[in-house]
């Protein structure tokens, strides 16, 4: 069965430093691949989605890049944290084809405090 | 660009009290997806809808698609303290879905 992980759950820094949340997916191939972020009590905004290995499509201009190394490995990072960049990090993967009904599957989240 | 809005943002019910969030998208979909997410939780996928006007229903939920496949509904039955989190609906475009704003749910025992 396909599974999620991502990492670490919860994640304190402080203005200006770096950052780095690792996302992977087991027991399938060739997933497509997205983050999110959701502020408290706010929906979902998609920063990065990823159909493939070294591909990797920009949904908000802001200080984060994503990058996707291997099939099965979504990597969020920045170089100088934000206080806006607080939030809740869910990576999510999905097989993207015609007659999918199993939507998205999401890791079980980050949560960023940036202070 | 496409999207999504729900109504109600918020909705706090007694427990046993039925509940529906509305759904309406700028474009038309060619399916929704809809997620629950509980407090301090993840989304998690209940089901998608393709076909105009389809209607399905797991226990106490059903999930409707319009005819114009422009929007979709979640009504929720006898409402329970375990139904407590958010729902979001989700629109499909490239490569990627685009959710509603979700709506919250609080259940009053």
């Amino acid at each position: 069965s396909q599974t999620i992980h991502q990492w670490p759950a919860t994640l304190v820094q402080p203005v200006g430093s770096p950052l780095s949340l690792e996302c992977t997916v087991e027991g399938t191939s060739n997933p497509n691949l997205y983050w999110y972020r959701q502020a408290a009590g706010r929906g979902l905004q998609l920063l990065f989605y990823s159909v493939g290995i070294g591909q990797i499509s920009s949904e908000v201009p802001q200080n984060l890049s994503a990058s996707r190394p291997q099939d099965r490995q979504f990597i969020l990072s920045s170089k100088k944290l934000l206080l806006s960049d607080s939030g809740f990090y869910l990576c999510a993967w999905s097989h993207f084809r015609v007659g999918n009904s199993y939507g998205y599957t999401f890791g079980s989240g980050t949560r960023l405090t940036v202070v | 660009g496409q999207q999504v809005m729900q109504i109600p943002q918020y909705q706090h019910v007694q427990e046993g009290e039925d509940f529906t969030t509305y759904c309406n998208s700028s474009t038309t979909l060619s399916n929704i997806q809809w997620y629950k997410q509980r407090p301090g939780g993840h989304p998690v996928f209940l089901i998608q809808l393709v076909k105009s006007g389809e209607v399905k229903k797991q226990k106490r939920l059903t999930f409707q698609f319009g005819e114009a496949k422009k929007n979709s509904s979640l009504h929720i039955t006898a409402t329970q303290t375990t139904d407590v989190g958010t729902y979001f609906c989700a629109g499909q475009g490239t490569y990627k879905y685009i959710f509603g704003t979700g709506t919250r749910l609080k259940v009053l025992a």
